[in-house]
Order: structure tokens, then C-alpha cells, then sequence
């Protein structure tokens, strides 16, 4: 099993760009989320998914919009990038809600 | 909504001492707290989660202590190696709820 996957892990995009970043996991879990994680800070929720179709808002969602049309897959869309988005974004999943996550290695985004 | 503060941010130890890395949190409700480590370029990874319903948990070296009275819970790290040299992020969450939050991380370094 891989577990979570990430692509790419790093990317530099120019104000205004769009970009999808993907996830995807062979885990069969329903619970997928997406994380931000800013220098020095915890990880925030941008948005997540209780099941193929399902998807919700997390903490810090402007800017961002999900889709999840598979169990399997969970992209992150970023339609126009500004340089607030730089970070490292991180995917996980679970098969409870917020528990035992497993967390993807990690996309590192710089908006310049 | 959760707060969760984490303290401290950076912890130097010698290697074969003992770490405590505290968490607070605020919601009463929160009843789910796991710790996760973080090594550079690599996603987080649970190592230990307790409930509420229990005050502490042990796994090999790692413990974790939880007081509900007081809302904080504790990491406990015993003969340090250096291969524990990582970010750790305590977080919180309740069942109810959608959203698990993070402390904002210890980066703890072991002197060989």
C-alpha cells in the first residue's frame, strides 16, 4: 500500500496562476482532509470529506474549493493564487472522523 | 471553537533524558487528543492518542497523560535517542465535531 500521496511535492506559481494540487489514497478511507501548515504554526483545515461526494468547509477555506468524486481521490483547487496561499499543504485520511489520520509526505507552494 | 496552545516551542535535552512537551486546551467537550511527530520533509505521524475516559496511556518510551479537570495533556518522552530529534503537535477534537486542532508544534532536539 502507499498510503497518502501527494503531487507535486514542490511548486512555485505567479500571483493570479491556478493550480490543483492531488491527493490520493488506497487506504479505502471515507474521512479526507486538507491541511495548511505555515512556518512555526500548527496544521489548519481547509476543507474536508466524509464520503465520495460529501465535502465541507474547514477553518480557513477562502480561496480554495475541493471536489471528491472517488473514495480514492481528494484534489485541492487554487483558482487565484496570492501569496497569503504560500505554505505547505498536507492531505490525510482516516476511517474515523479525525482520528489515527494518515498524513500525505506534503506539497510545498510558493505564490510570488 | 478548540484552542489548543503547546509549550514549549523548542526543547534541547541531552540524549537518555526525558522530554514533556504540555498541551492546554479550551472546549470542556473535547474528549479525543492525539500527538503526532513530524520529521523534516515528511508529513506528520501519529505515535500515541488518548481518550478521555483515560487518564493516561503508555508505548514503549512514549506516555501521554491527560487531566480533564484542568484541560491539558502531557507528552512524555523517556531515554531520548536522537532519532526523537522531530516536531511534535499535540491536537484535540470532540465526536461531534469535524475539525481536529492543532497545537502549534515543539521542535525537540537530542544531543547525542
Amino acid at each position: 500500500n502507499a498510503g497518502v500521496t501527494q503531487t507535486p511535492k514542490f511548486r512555485i506559481l505567479k500571483i493570479g496562476q491556478s493550480m490543483t494540487l492531488q491527493c490520493t489514497q488506497d487506504m479505502n478511507h471515507n474521512y479526507m482532509y486538507w491541511y495548511r501548515q505555515d512556518p512555526g504554526m500548527g496544521l489548519k483545515l481547509i476543507y474536508y470529506s466524509v464520503g465520495a461526494g460529501i465535502t465541507d468547509k474547514g477553518e480557513v477555506p477562502n480561496g480554495y474549493n475541493v471536489s471528491r468524486s472517488t473514495t480514492e481521490d481528494f484534489p485541492l483547487r487554487l483558482e487565484l493564487a496570492a501569496p497569503s496561499q504560500t505554505s505547505v499543504y498536507f492531505c490525510a485520511g482516516g476511517e474515523k472522523p479525525n482520528e489515527k489520520l494518515f498524513f500525505g509526505s506534503g506539497t510545498q507552494l510558493s505564490v510570488l | 471553537g478548540e484552542n489548543v496552545e503547546q509549550h514549549p516551542s523548542t526543547l534541547s535535552v541531552q540524549e537518555g533524558d526525558s522530554a514533556v512537551i504540555k498541551c492546554t486546551y479550551s472546549d470542556s467537550a473535547s474528549n479525543y487528543f492525539p500527538w503526532y511527530k513530524q520529521e523534516l520533509g515528511k508529513g506528520p505521524q501519529l505515535i500515541i492518542d488518548i481518550r478521555s475516559n483515560v487518564g493516561e496511556k503508555k508505548d514503549q518510551r512514549i506516555a501521554v497523560t491527560l487531566n480533564k479537570t484542568a484541560k491539558h495533556f502531557s507528552l512524555h518522552i523517556t531515554e531520548t535517542q536522537p532519532e526523537d530529534s522531530a516536531v511534535y503537535f499535540c491536537a484535540a477534537s470532540y465526536n461531534a465535531g469535524n475539525m481536529l486542532t492543532f497545537g502549534g508544534g515543539t521542535r525537540l532536539m537530542v544531543k547525542p
